[in-house]
């Protein structure tokens, strides 16, 4: 089984500040990890994933996130927020090899202060 | 990576009713696969629509209320029957890609806003 918690439904941050979203997850098996983000009126996309290998896994836009087995967790950086980063932001897991389900958090969503 | 058209894109229905709801890929996928978003809920897989073979939904979601086809390759209808208030939420196509090299990564549609009054 496997499930997905993301801290804070709704994160502001001002413009040029850190954004940090807190993902952390539950897979009884080696899990894949995801970030997808939806913009307003549009579907998910992804962000970045963490099959095998670096820990620290880097995707579109700047952001980045670090896989941490010990501490379960897979949180979502960007150094310095732009406007056009609000959005919803969404976590997800899957088991590895082949197709396997993935499961999501309930999403963040961001919004970035001017 | 794939390019899903979805529609519509938003509905008001009257209960009682029922939608179907159309997905379109650009190329041919093994695997399609409906969610449901709900305000302030994660994702829900409601079914996994596979040509050829009866879709497979997921622990609290039938057929009856939500009939899927998948009569091709590249399209995938889902159907909300009998329509109640609980049903508003926003219906999402998906497909996945790097199957082979079980990445599990998911390209989404747009995503279809249903109203249920």
């Amino acid at each position: 089984a496997q499930s997905v918690t993301q801290l804070g439904s709704h994160v502001s941050v001002s413009e040029g500040a850190l954004v940090l979203l807190r993902c952390n997850y539950s897979s009884s098996v080696p899990p894949y990890l995801f970030w997808y983000v939806q913009y307003p009126n549009q579907g998910l996309q992804l962000l970045l994933k963490y099959t095998t290998g670096a820990t620290l896994v880097k995707g579109i836009n700047g952001f980045e996130a670090e896989f941490k087995k010990s501490e379960t967790s897979f949180h979502l950086t960007k150094p310095s927020a732009h406007m056009s980063d609000a959005a919803e932001y969404f976590c997800a897991v899957s088991g590895a090899g082949g197709y396997q389900k993935v499961t999501f958090g309930t999403g963040t969503k961001l919004q970035v202060i001017p | 990576s794939a390019v899903i058209s979805q529609k519509p894109s938003r509905d008001i229905c009257q209960r009682g009713t029922s939608l179907t709801i159309q997905c379109q890929v650009d190329s041919q996928v093994t695997m399609m696969f409906w969610y449901r978003q709900q305000p302030g809920q994660s994702l829900t897989l409601i079914a996994t629509a596979n040509q050829g073979s009866e879709a497979t939904y997921e622990s609290g979601f039938v057929i009856d209320k939500f009939p899927i086809s998948r009569p091709n390759l590249t399209f995938s209808t889902l159907t909300v029957s009998n329509m109640s208030p609980e049903d508003s939420s926003i219906y999402l196509c998906s497909v996945a890609r790097d199957v082979d090299s079980g990445a599990n990564v998911l390209t989404f549609g747009a995503g279809s806003r249903l109203t249920v009054l």
